[in-house]
């Protein structure tokens, strides 16, 4: 079954400290793997976007790796901000359709990750 | 600001009704997807539409329909309208969306849709 799993399922840290976000995925075929973040009641946000062959994506201060061969990803946050207060969603995508010409994006319910002052 | 607009914000009915979900894209941008976020689900994908043409189809109920239209707007059409169905949804769009999803999607604002 094609599923995506994050952990933490939520996260506290401090102002300023580092801190990294797990996200397991058992998706076949895979093509893409992205990270978002979402604000509360607001759209996810992209911020890596990273394919089969690719193994580090940085964007400021958010830095995503993956590993194909144990299918596991990971999103890395440098001296993190208050801003940075949102859920991180983990999303897959399989190329495989099937006969209802379905394609999938699988997305983890998502990592809430609180800074604090 | 994504540069995707959803209509209404906000909206309120009862069971058994139908209701329209309205978004316009991102200029340019040809692709159109369609997502519920509900409490206790996360993210799901509803449907894809291309240059007017459904392209992907993931997990949506026989009671959901979209259509998009040839200035590229697209609508979601609820009908028959349960309890279950109080979600979030939001619209994305995408420059492109042949093939693989390798695109950026940018996300609407998302309209609230309380069924009581």
């Amino acid at each position: 079954k094609n599923q995506v799993e994050q952990s933490p399922q939520s996260l506290i840290i401090l102002e300023g400290k580092n801190c990294t976000l797990q996200c397991n995925y058992t998706v076949s075929p895979f093509s893409n793997l992205r990270w978002y973040k979402q604000d509360t009641g607001r759209g996810p946000v992209s911020l890596t976007i990273m394919t089969f062959s690719e193994n580090t994506k940085s964007n400021g201060r958010y830095t995503a790796t993956l590993d194909a061969d144990t299918k596991q990803s990971s999103l890395h946050i440098t001296a993190s901000q208050l801003s940075d207060s949102a859920s991180y969603i983990c999303v897959v995508t399989n190329t495989q359709r099937n006969a209802g010409n379905n394609r999938k994006l699988i997305w983890g319910l998502g990592t809430s990750l609180a800074v604090n002052p | 600001d994504s540069g995707v607009t959803q209509t209404p914000k906000h909206l309120i009915t009862a069971t058994g009704q139908r209701v329209t979900l309205r978004c316009s894209p991102r200029s340019g941008d040809l692709s159109v997807y369609w997502y519920q976020q509900s409490l206790d689900q996360g993210l799901q994908f509803l449907i894809q539409y291309y240059n007017g043409e459904e392209r992907a189809k993931g997990n949506i109920l026989e009671r959901f329909s979209a259509q998009q239209f040839p200035d590229l707007h697209s609508e979601l059409n609820l009908s028959s309208l349960e309890l279950g169905d109080s979600a979030l949804y939001f619209c994305a769009s995408s420059p492109r969306g042949a093939g693989g999803f390798t695109d950026t999607q940018y996300f609407g604002p998302g309209t609230r849709l309380t069924v009581l």
